[in-house]
């Protein structure tokens, strides 16, 4: 059963344009959303993050849009450049009353920004 | 300075035979997770640890033992290492909810 859920699974933009990634949830008591970005033989590393009393987040070229009512979420990254190519990962947790952070990962989307 | 490592970076093993993953992390971190990676499934999380000398089951547990003989290191274990568990795998730690620190990851080959 995939709890987060993220598409398109690859998506190829030309430099300058916006990517668009989506994420979708299925659990109502995730209430922190990271997104992880991956390079190719590295691990993933926190890019961008949101809690959901906010919809939305923003921190330079990358942006996160977030509709609590409709359970999805998205990352937009505004004047793409071909070292953004990497593969990003949606990912959820409860808070809860613990500094636990048992995440929960969606499947990834491939990004390619052609120059 | 990498804060989380891991080692071997890539292994071949036998169907069969054991397998030792091993991280070290100098965060201070109290928690500790391991993850497998797998094209189309993203990262599934196996085993974590929130202190030394204990161990908790994720949701991909099974053919899987850890051990966290200290703060700084934990282990994944396989005991009797099967084709289906050729994977890419990730530990990682955290000391609260905001941000996980991953290590380069070990590609293993089961064969």
């Amino acid at each position: 059963q995939q709890q987060v859920r993220q598409s398109p699974q690859s998506l190829t933009v030309w430099e300058g344009e916006t990517a668009i990634l989506n994420c979708s949830y299925e659990n109502s008591a995730f209430d922190y959303f990271p997104w992880y970005q991956q390079f190719p033989g590295e691990g993933p590393a926190l890019l961008i993050s949101i809690l959901s009393v906010s919809n939305k987040k923003e921190d330079g070229r990358f942006t996160i849009f977030f509709n609590k009512r409709e359970k999805k979420l998205s990352l937009h990254i505004a004047d793409s450049q071909p070292g953004d190519s990497a593969t990003y990962f949606c990912a959820a947790s409860p808070i809860a009353s613990s500094s636990f952070s048992k995440l929960v990962f969606g499947q990834g989307t491939s990004l390619s920004v052609v120059p | 300075e990498a804060a989380v490592t891991q080692s071997p970076r890539s292994k071949v093993a036998v169907t069969g035979g054991k397998v030792t993953l091993s991280c070290h992390q100098t965060n201070n971190h109290d928690y500790m997770y391991w993850y497998r990676q797998d094209t189309g499934h993203g990262l599934r999380l196996i085993h974590y640890s929130y202190v030394a000398d204990s161990t908790e089951k994720g949701d991909i547990p099974d053919g899987y033992k850890a051990s966290r003989p200290s703060q700084e290191n934990f282990s994944l274990i396989l005991e009797l290492a099967s084709l289906s568990q050729t994977a890419v795998y990730f530990c990682a730690s955290s000391d609260n909810y905001a941000e996980q620190f991953f290590g380069p990851g070990t590609r293993l080959t089961v064969l």
